[in-house]
């Protein structure tokens, strides 16, 4: 398996509150997404990153921002959580983006429930 | 914008029987294609990819796609499934110019003993 670490696990927290999420990789891949699952949604792109301090915004970015100071750490921050933003949260990394046949590898998960 | 359709979103098949997954996408333009597997609990890993060549294409366990351009679809099969494939497979696109994948909507697929 990749060497993704996603911190934290598991997360309840309340709503209005500040939460971040840390995703570290030790593959020195250029890119670094984040998704949320949702059933029935599969996964929907949040923000990634295609190298530090280069992020951009996927389809569900809204609430959301991302920071990226080192190629192996992609962080993702909710300023104020709300209820909508109870899911799964995955990070995934790539050795290149699109128009390339590299999969992408993905962390465990961070489950995170907002009260 | 890309969208990728996963139409069955629960099966139930005993063991030994056939599999065939659906995944239709939107795109007119060249495209990377994939199947991941989530099991119980798990992350998402690979099962197979197709980029270009031969359109089907063989992965892991026994599972094989088929990229039929004319009809847009990249449909995932197994001979005879068994209780460990029990998971939500998901299909997902690259299209050109894009730097992230699309994902559909996911297929649970329950193998009953």
């Amino acid at each position: 398996d990749a060497g993704i670490t996603q911190s934290p696990r598991h997360k309840v927290t309340e709503t209005g509150t500040p939460v971040t999420l840390r995703c570290h990789q030790t593959e020195n891949h250029r890119y670094m997404y984040w998704y949320r699952q949702d059933p029935g949604h599969g996964l929907r792109l949040i923000h990634y990153s295609y190298g530090v301090k280069d992020t951009d915004k996927g389809e569900v970015s809204d609430g959301y921002s991302v920071s990226r100071s080192k190629t192996e750490d992609f962080l993702l921050t909710l300023e104020s959580a709300t209820s909508s933003q109870t899911s799964v949260y995955f990070c995934a990394i790539s050795e290149q983006g699109g128009d390339s046949n590299q999969p992408q590898h993905f962390g465990d998960g961070t489950r995170l429930s907002i009260l | 914008a890309q969208s990728v359709s996963q139409h069955n979103h629960h099966v139930i098949l005993s063991e030994a029987a056939s599999l065939e997954l659906g995944c239709n996408y939107s795109y007119g333009g060249t495209v990377n294609l994939f199947w991941y597997v989530q099991y119980p609990g798990q992350h998402l890993q690979l099962l197979l990819k197709y980029f270009s060549g031969d359109p089907l294409v063989k992965g892991i366990k026994g599972f094989e796609a088929e990229f039929i351009k004319s009809k847009f679809s990249f449909n995932l099969r197994k001979p005879s499934v068994q209780w460990s494939d029990t998971a939500e497979y998901f299909c997902a696109v690259y299209e050109t110019g894009r730097r992230a994948l699309t994902f559909g909507s996911g297929t649970r697929l329950q193998v009953q003993p």
